[in-house]
């Protein structure tokens, strides 16, 4: 069971907006920064956001994130069919002194 | 453009020593401002960080694996090592190396992610 905690999938149609949850507690998200990674089937986890809500060179403006409290949000406008991956979050946990991610959603571009 | 790429066995077998490689190209291990991390992914479920090494030796392990795990880099190859010993079923996971990016902001607060990552490669436990 993972320390963070995300909806295990979210679908949606081409060109609509979706957007993805991770829920914490104050020894993780509450107090540190969160990043986002897209993980493409077969293929090593790429990151998307990092600092809540930074993008990484190369990584469009349709992808974003926020974070309010001990939760944070990746929210994907514009979808694609290339965009069908799962998703992770991560941060620091300060209790557990250790690096930890979410368990994932499954995203499906209907 | 800095890679990373994951080398070593497939297959290991219960109580043995796993040991895998992660050799960085296109940039300098001994770049001052990254640690350079371990994660596993076992089939079908999530991520977990295993542990992080800087160029000068430094390392920090997941506390849930810290009596199991050594982290060791070798700067004159651009490379570093992970060991994972008494090795069981539920060590079997596709096992990435990435640089890891970590640092305080504002507020005090920590930031950690991880980029780029290596392509992985899958370590098997079996007798």
């Amino acid at each position: 069971q993972s320390v963070l905690t995300q909806p295990p999938s979210v679908s949606a149609a081409p060109g609509q907006k979706v957007t993805i949850s991770c829920s914490g507690s104050s020894s993780n998200i509450g107090n540190n920064y969160v990043s986002w990674y897209q993980q493409l089937p077969g293929t090593a986890p790429k990151l998307l956001i990092y600092d809540n809500n930074k993008r990484p060179s190369g990584i469009p403006d349709r992808f974003s994130g926020s974070k309010s409290g001990t939760s944070a949000t990746l929210g994907i406008t514009g979808l694609q069919t290339g965009d069908e991956a799962d998703y992770y979050c991560g941060t620091w946990d300060s209790s557990l002194s250790a690096g930890v991610f979410g368990g994932g959603t499954q995203l499906t571009v209907l | 453009q800095l890679q990373l790429q994951e080398s070593g066995p497939g297959l290991v077998k219960p109580s043995e020593t796993l040991s895998l490689t992660c050799t960085v190209s296109g940039g300098s291990i001994s770049s001052s401002s990254y640690y350079w991390g371990w994660i596993r992914q076992p089939p079908g479920k999530g991520l977990e960080w295993i542990g992080s090494i800087y160029y000068s030796g430094s390392t920090y392990y997941n506390p849930s694996l810290k009596s199991r795990v050594t982290i060791s880099v070798d700067t004159s190859k651009n490379q570093f090592s992970l060991k994972l010993s008494s090795v069981t079923a539920a060590d079997t996971a596709v096992y990435y190396c990435a640089r890891h990016i970590d640092y305080y902001g504002s507020g005090a607060l920590r930031s950690d992610w991880f980029d780029p990552w290596g392509q992985g490669t899958l370590v098997t436990v079996s007798s």
